[in-house]
């Protein structure tokens, strides 16, 4: 199973882009890469997710390099309430998500 | 949009006391799954289930058992609480069909503590 490697946390000026990087160099070609964040005291909530195309959502933009051993997740314009843990998931063939323990990200007005 | 209920925020019990978490969802998924989440460890998965009746070992199955007599409704159970089972515990959901290409949806978690 893929694991993927995240920096334990990060800062970001309120209104500035976030890039978070993963590493996931271990990545079948048919596992998908997955991005969740978790506010305290919530559960993870979906952001995206992709195979090889890059991806963008109402929320976020997911670019996953050509060999698909890395991704990053970019938030275009960062919020206070962005602050959150985000985890970078490989979804195995069978269905299973293993959760590494994620970047911080602290927003910093 | 897709909600997954678990029946208790906070839950405090004894030690060896038998335990149970119910976890609702509302959108016909065939797919549950129950995690805890520890400092340091991450989530990890400790059984899922793709069926009514159906049940599957995750990474941490030791101390707990599930039942799941009806599509919406996933239970977890420790059979006899240890405080080592004190943790926060996760519920998900996700349609079936085996595809990789569905999210799983998370419920807001119960904070047990075992004493």
């Amino acid at each position: 199973d893929a694991k993927t490697t995240q920096p334990p946390s990060m800062d970001c000026a309120e209104g500035r882009a976030a890039n978070l990087p993963c590493n996931h160099s271990t990545i079948s070609g048919n596992e998908y890469v997955y991005w969740y964040r978790q506010i305290h005291s919530q559960g993870p909530q979906y952001i995206i997710h992709g195979l090889k195309n890059n991806e963008t959502n109402e929320m976020a933009s997911l670019i996953i390099t050509e060999d698909r051993k890395s991704s990053t997740l970019i938030l275009p314009h960062a919020t206070l309430r962005d602050t959150a843990v985000y985890y970078c998931i490989v979804l195995n063939t069978g269905n299973q998500f293993y959760f590494g323990t994620g970047t911080s990200l602290t927003v910093i007005p | 949009d897709v909600k997954v209920t678990q029946s208790s925020r906070y839950l405090v019990k004894r030690t060896g006391e038998k335990v149970f978490l119910e976890c609702v969802q509302d959108m016909d998924h065939e797919n549950m799954f129950w995690y805890r989440q520890d400092p340091g460890l991450g989530l990890r998965l400790i059984y899922f289930s793709y069926d009514v009746k159906m049940k599957e070992k995750g990474d941490i199955p030791e101390g707990y058992s599930v039942s799941r007599e009806k599509k919406e409704r996933f239970s977890l159970i420790l059979e006899s609480a240890s405080t080592n089972q004190t943790s926060m515990y996760l519920c998900a959901s996700s349609p079936g069909g085996g595809r990789q290409s569905v999210a799983q949806h998370f419920g807001d978690g119960t904070r047990l503590s075992i004493l």
